[in-house]
């Protein structure tokens, strides 16, 4: 069956350092991979996308890769930041053009000061 | 505000009501979504429009029907709903992928 998980629930990191989120899926062969930020009552806001060949992709703190063979993605938030406390999503493309995005269940992430 | 305006912020209602949710979004987006989140669970995808055309339908029990008057307006329409049909329901629009889905703040729905 078709699953997308991410590595925990929750993640508890100390401020400064770097947050590493996983994302894995099976039996889907996206095109493209997306992540998402949550915060309480809100809907997700969307921060980068990467296509199936492109091996990393970068936004000011934000790293994101993405590995077809190991059909993972991983997330990464450096110098992290309190405000950086949220839930993140990935989100991939179950139609393989890129119109019908599915979620994962998210990675709760408290960055302590 | 993000461009995708959801009302209301927050409906309750009985069994045996029916209202609508309405989605507005004046990005120039060609397709507009509903989405369902439940505490606990991935968001989950309900409906798909692109061009006002319906191309996706998750599965969703009828007595969820969608309405897309034109490629600004998403309606959701709700009737005879049960107390697990509570959740956050969640629109969104895209133009292209490569630029994400833009979501509004959603609907607390609680069926009583």
């Amino acid at each position: 069956s078709q699953k997308i998980e991410q590595n925990s629930e929750a993640l508890n990191i100390q401020e400064g350092k770097t947050a590493t989120l996983t994302c894995n899926y099976t039996n889907y062969s996206p095109a493209y991979l997306q992540w998402y930020r949550q915060d309480p009552g809100r809907g997700p806001v969307f921060l980068l996308l990467i296509r199936e060949n492109e091996k990393e992709k970068r936004k000011e703190r934000l790293k994101v890769t993405f590995d077809t063979t190991l059909k993972q993605s991983l997330f990464h938030i450096t110098a992290s930041q309190p405000a950086d406390s949220a839930t993140y999503l990935c989100a991939l493309d179950s139609d393989n053009y890129g119109q019908n995005f599915v979620f994962g269940p998210g990675t709760r992430l408290s960055v302590l000061p | 505000e993000t461009g995708v305006t959801q009302t209301p912020r927050h409906l309750v209602m009985g069994m045996t009501n029916k209202k609508s949710l309405k989605c507005e979004q004046h990005l120039g987006h060609n397709a507009m979504y509903w989405y369902k989140q439940s505490a606990k669970k991935p968001l989950e995808l309900m409906f798909v429009y692109n061009f006002k055309e319906q191309t996706e339908n998750n599965s969703v029990p009828s007595r969820f029907s969608p309405e897309c008057p034109n490629s600004s307006h998403l309606f959701l329409h709700l009737h005879t709903l049960q107390p697990e049909d509570s959740a956050l329901y969640l629109c969104a629009s895209s133009q292209d992928s490569a630029y994400g889905y833009t979501f509004g703040s959603g609907t607390r729905l609680t069926v009583v």
